[in-house]
Order: structure tokens, then sequence, then C-alpha cells
């Protein structure tokens, strides 16, 4: 099983500029979510899904946009890249939202110049 | 808000040592999860605890959940080179995740 695939793994962006973060699961998994990683700040939640057609804000959403139009797949964009969104993102499934294991993808290592 | 705040940040030790991890918060949750992550990799599920006072262990690794659901301690006996790397605790319905503790083991 491919599990959860992020792509790219390394992507340089000047500022100002706009790309997305690609992310798909093969596991039927309705819960999907987009957490970023910067140094001695753990995982934070950006955005996420529980489901075909509903997103909603985590706890850092600002300068980025999510969808969810099939269960597999929930795209991140960056509509304007900022060197503060310099970090490696981590896309996460679950079977559920509440208390199920999250399986994450390798993560995507993103520098904004 | 939810927040966990896990202790110590960083721990260098050698192999053979005993060592305790622990995740505390002001809220209750209704499950805490615990995860390792390796350099370059994503986080990988170590364990869930549910119910207060839970011990479950993993090999040389016992993880706590703390009576009143509020903290988690993650102890490993006998610590080995291959422990290394970053353990996260998480929880609550948004799964917030802990700072984490960088674990290094040296032989």
């Amino acid at each position: 099983n491919a599990g959860v695939t992020q792509t790219p793994k390394f992507q340089v962006l000047k500022t100002g500029q706009s790309m997305t973060l690609q992310c798909a699961q093969d596991m039927n998994h309705e819960y999907m979510s987009w957490y970023r990683q910067d140094p001695g700040m753990g995982l934070r939640l950006i955005h996420y899904s529980v489901g075909a057609g509903i997103t909603d804000q985590g706890e850092v959403p600002n300068g980025y946009n999510v969808s969810r139009s099939t269960t597999e797949d929930f795209p991140l964009r960056l509509l304007s890249a900022a060197p503060s969104q310099t970090s490696v993102y981590f896309c996460a499934s679950s079977y559920g939202r509440y208390g199920g294991e999250l399986f994450f993808g390798e993560g995507s290592r993103l520098t904004v110049l | 808000t939810q927040l966990l705040e896990q202790s110590p940040q960083f721990l260098s030790i050698q192999e053979g040592e005993n060592l305790t991890v622990y995740c505390n918060s002001s809220s209750v949750f209704s499950s805490l999860q615990w995860y390792r992550q390796e350099p370059g990799e994503g986080p990988v599920l170590l364990v869930t605890v549910v119910t207060g006072g839970e011990v479950k262990k993993l090999k040389r690794l016992t993880f706590q959940f703390g009576d009143a659901r509020k903290d988690s301690s993650l102890h490993i006996t006998a610590a080995q080179p291959g422990d290394t790397g970053l353990y996260l605790c998480a929880g609550g319905t948004a799964l917030i995740f802990g700072k984490g503790t960088t674990l290094s083991v040296s032989s």
C-alpha cells in the first residue's frame, strides 16, 4: 500500500509565488489534515477535512487554502508565498477525527526566498 | 485552547540508561497518543491511551495516562541507539501536538 503520498518532496519558491502541495491517500480515510513543522515548534495544524466537501481551519490557517473534492485528495495551496511559510509540511489521514491513528506522509520541505 | 507541554525538550543519554518523557496539560483529554519521528520521515504512532490511570507497554517502552487524563508519560528502559528520534504526544479533537522531545542515545 502507498498510504499517504505527498508531492513534491522539496520546493523552492520566491516571495509572492503560488504553489500547491499535493496529498493523496489510498486507505479510504475520511479525515485528512495538513500540519507544518518548524524547529522547536512541534506540529501545528493548518487545515483539516472530515470528508469530501468539508474543510475547516486549524491553529495556523492564514496564507493557506484547501479543498476536498474527493476522499483521496487534499491539496494545500499557498496563494502568495512568504518567507515565514518556509517549513516542512506533513499531510496526514485517519479513519476518523477522534482518537484515531494518524498516518503521515513523508513530508514536503518548502523554502521561500 | 488546549495545549500540550512536553519535557524535557532535549535528552542525550548513554545506551542502557533509563529515561522518562512527560506530556502535561491543564485540559482533560479523552485520549492521548504518542508518536515517534525519525529524520526525514513522518511521525509514526506508538500508542494511544484512553482510560485514566492506564498503563501500556510496548517492549521497553511504558506509557501511562494520568488518573485525571491531563497528563501522560513515556518511560524507556535500557535505552538503545535505535530509540533515537523525536517523541511527540498528541491529543484533543483537533489532534494538537506537543513540541516534542528529541532523544539521542549514544553507544
